[in-house]
């Protein structure tokens, strides 16, 4: 298996423009992971679906975020507009209970940076 | 009551030395301890995990120590390696959650 797979690796934009952070997850993995990695914040989960519904988004800083999971294979992430406090490395990660319960697996990640 | 709380925040062994890094958590709900290990430019990955109806769990250089009654738990690596030089996650979930709460990460430096 290819593990989970995010798109872009990084990504530099200038504020006010609009990001979209791409993933897929594991196959047969029927949840999936929004992370936020900064010095300042540590890991931060920031939404999580099961079988591509969104459980919880407590962690989606403000409105300007939004995920979608449209199918089973693939999630976006979406700032608009972006702003320079954006800037982190953002994470997809899934799991599945059926063959490792509790094991998440993480992507490579996305080095965000906004200008 | 949701943090796992993370310490030190950055750790110095000498190779063939022990590391040891601590959490500790209020709710007594979780049931379920990861430690994840991430290398610089990668994402997280899974090290080792124990659940609370056992106090230790080894998997080669690396064991988990579990204290209910405290509520803390900690991850040894003997015979440390420069090779072992990454960030360290500790994490706890419930059996009915899937979500993990992450302590806030060790960066573990390894000297020959």
């Amino acid at each position: 298996d290819a593990g989970v797979i995010q798109s872009p690796r990084h990504e530099v934009t200038e504020m006010g423009q609009e990001v979209t952070l791409r993933c897929k997850p594991i196959s047969g993995h029927d949840y999936l992971f929004w992370y936020r990695q900064t010095m300042m914040r540590g890991l931060e989960l920031l939404i999580y679906f099961n079988n591509n519904v969104p459980i919880d988004d407590s962690g989606m800083p403000e409105d300007r975020f939004s995920a979608k999971m449209p199918n089973a294979s693939f999630s976006t992430l979406k700032i608009q507009p972006s702003e320079p406090r954006d800037s982190a490395v953002y994470f997809c990660a899934s799991l599945t209970r059926r063959t490792s319960w509790g094991v998440q697996f993480f992507g490579p990640g996305t080095r965000l940076t906004v200008l | 009551q949701q943090q796992v709380k993370q310490s030190p925040q950055s750790l110095i062994v000498q190779k063939g030395g022990i590391s040891i890094i601590n959490c500790a958590y209020e709710n007594t709900a979780f049931d379920y301890f990861p430690w994840y290990q991430q290398f610089p430019g990668k994402g997280p990955a899974l090290l080792i995990a124990i659940r609370p109806d056992v106090s230790e769990k080894k998997e080669g250089r690396f064991t988990i120590s579990f204290n209910k009654s405290a509520k803390q738990f900690s991850l040894h690596i003997m015979d440390s390696q420069p090779g072992d030089s990454a960030t360290y996650f500790c994490a706890a979930s419930d059996m009915g959650n899937e979500k993990l709460t992450f302590g806030t990460g060790t960066r573990l430096t390894i000297i020959p």
